[in-house]
């Protein structure tokens, strides 16, 4: 079956801008997360979304928001970019239940704030 | 505060030999362990896991070792492989969460 999908892949922004980054997730999947990685912090947990409601929330601050569709297809938003918010950021989706430990990654949207 | 922590940024052996990738942690709360495998310009992938009910858990050449009075987990890859080449990443979440906390990393290279 499909992965989780990630679009656009890279993209390149200035500082102030804001951003939107979509995330398909595998079929039948109801969960969705998102993750930022950075070389200084690593992986970092944004936010959760399950049956469109936002479950868990990571320590960001609020100019950074997310959404999930009926579809379970998600996305988030970065206002106002700052040049810290270069990163990777990665959408995983899973079941949503009990954790298993299995959270299938996509690829990623690479960040760039100039 | 950095609750997951791997210690060691690259480890290097050679193919045919014992790989242990070490993490730490400090939230006693945590009550299930993953590693995740990561390849340049790919998302991570599930590699094994463990519930802090165990202290071992196999698969194939995988097996990871939880300590839970040490607050440590380790992965042991027997024998080392070239594939298994990668980045892992040492995970952990509480109570069930799809929130997983991250340690940031250990570069493998396995060497032909």
């Amino acid at each position: 079956k499909a992965g989780v999908t990630q679009t656009p892949r890279y993209l390149i922004k200035t500082r102030g801008q804001q951003v939107t980054l979509s995330c398909s997730p595998i079929s039948g999947h109801r969960s969705v997360s998102w993750y930022q990685q950075t070389p200084g912090q690593g992986l970092q947990f944004l936010f959760e979304y399950f049956s469109e409601t936002q479950r868990n929330k990571g320590n960001f601050p609020g100019r950074f928001s997310g959404r999930q569709f009926s579809n379970s297809r998600s996305e988030m938003n970065v206002s106002t970019l700052e040049l810290g918010d270069s990163a990777l950021y990665l959408c995983a989706s899973s079941l949503g239940r009990a954790n298993t430990g299995e959270l299938f990654f996509g690829e990623g949207s690479r960040l760039t704030v100039l | 505060d950095q609750q997951v922590k791997q210690n060691s940024p690259s480890l290097s052996v050679q193919e045919g030999r014992i790989s242990i990738l070490n993490c730490d942690y400090t939230n006693s709360m945590f009550d299930y362990f993953l590693w995740y495998k990561k390849y340049p310009a790919e998302g991570p992938t599930f590699r094994i896991s463990i519930s802090s009910i165990k202290d071992k858990n196999e698969d194939g050449r995988f097996t990871v070792f939880l300590n839970k009075s040490a607050k440590h987990l380790s992965l042991h890859i027997v024998p080392s492989q070239p594939g298994d080449s990668a980045v892992y990443f040492c995970a952990a979440s509480e109570g069930g969460s799809e929130k997983l906390v991250f340690g940031k990393g250990t570069k493998l290279t396995v060497n032909p």
